[in-house]
């Protein structure tokens, strides 16, 4: 059973671009959370989405970045007109549904690293 | 506002020794309270978690210690060794179906010497 794909593992790009991250969780997993970590920090959650919904976006800015989750292929983030203070590590993390359980673990990828120059 | 305040921000000790890690939260909302292993180029790994209602919990190596009232928790590890050298995150969430969004700690860099 792979574990949480994350790819690429590392993006360049320039001022303005767009940036696409792209997320698989892991089989049978239907929760996926984004979080971000900047250099010497915590991750910091962003976003919450099971499949085609969003469920909580609180940590996400509200402009130029987005998230999905659709019904067949992974999960994206898109960020887009990047700007140099979005460089940072762009972690995914997939859970299984919980059947009401509380704080079903989750489980993390390696992370996207987005510099952007 | 940071919800968890983590310390200290690095640690070094000698090969069997045991390093203290220090997290205290502000949010008495907060029900879980996992610490995350993190290794250079790599996702965190989830080490041990407690819940409110258990003082101590004890895996292998590493033991959490929960005091309630003072809105506190730490991680010891045992018999601590090189291989154990990395970043801890401690973290905590609140209750809620579905939901697995963790408020982390800065985390706290541990170098295990030989």
């Amino acid at each position: 059973n792979a574990g949480v794909m994350q790819n690429p593992r590392h993006l360049v790009r320039r001022r303005g671009q767009e940036a696409r991250l792209r997320c698989s969780p892991m089989k049978g997993h239907s929760h996926v959370y984004w979080y971000r970590q900047l250099p010497e920090e915590g991750l910091k959650f962003m976003v919450y989405l099971q499949k085609e919904n969003i469920i909580d976006e609180s940590g996400m800015p509200k402009e130029r970045f987005s998230a999905e989750f659709p019904k067949e292929g992974p999960s994206i983030l898109r960020i887009q007109q990047v700007v140099r203070g979005d460089s940072a590590a762009y972690f995914c993390a997939s859970s299984p549904p919980n059947g009401g359980a509380r704080n079903t673990e989750a489980f993390f990828g390696q992370g996207t690293r987005l510099t952007v120059v | 506002q940071q919800q968890v305040k983590q310390s200290p921000q690095s640690l070094i000790v000698q090969k069997g020794g045991i390093p203290i890690i220090n997290c205290a939260y502000e949010n008495t909302a907060f029900d879980y309270f996992p610490w995350y292993q993190q290794f250079p180029g790599k996702g965190p790994a989830l080490l041990i978690a407690i819940r409110p209602d258990v003082s101590e919990k004890k895996e292998g190596r590493f033991t959490i210690s929960f005091n309630k009232s003072a809105k506190q928790f730490s991680l010891h590890i045992m018999d601590s060794q090189p291989g154990d050298s990395a970043t801890y995150f401690c973290a905590a969430s609140f209750p809620g179906a579905g939901s697995y969004q963790l408020t982390f700690g800065k985390g706290t860099k541990l170098s295990v010497i030989p």
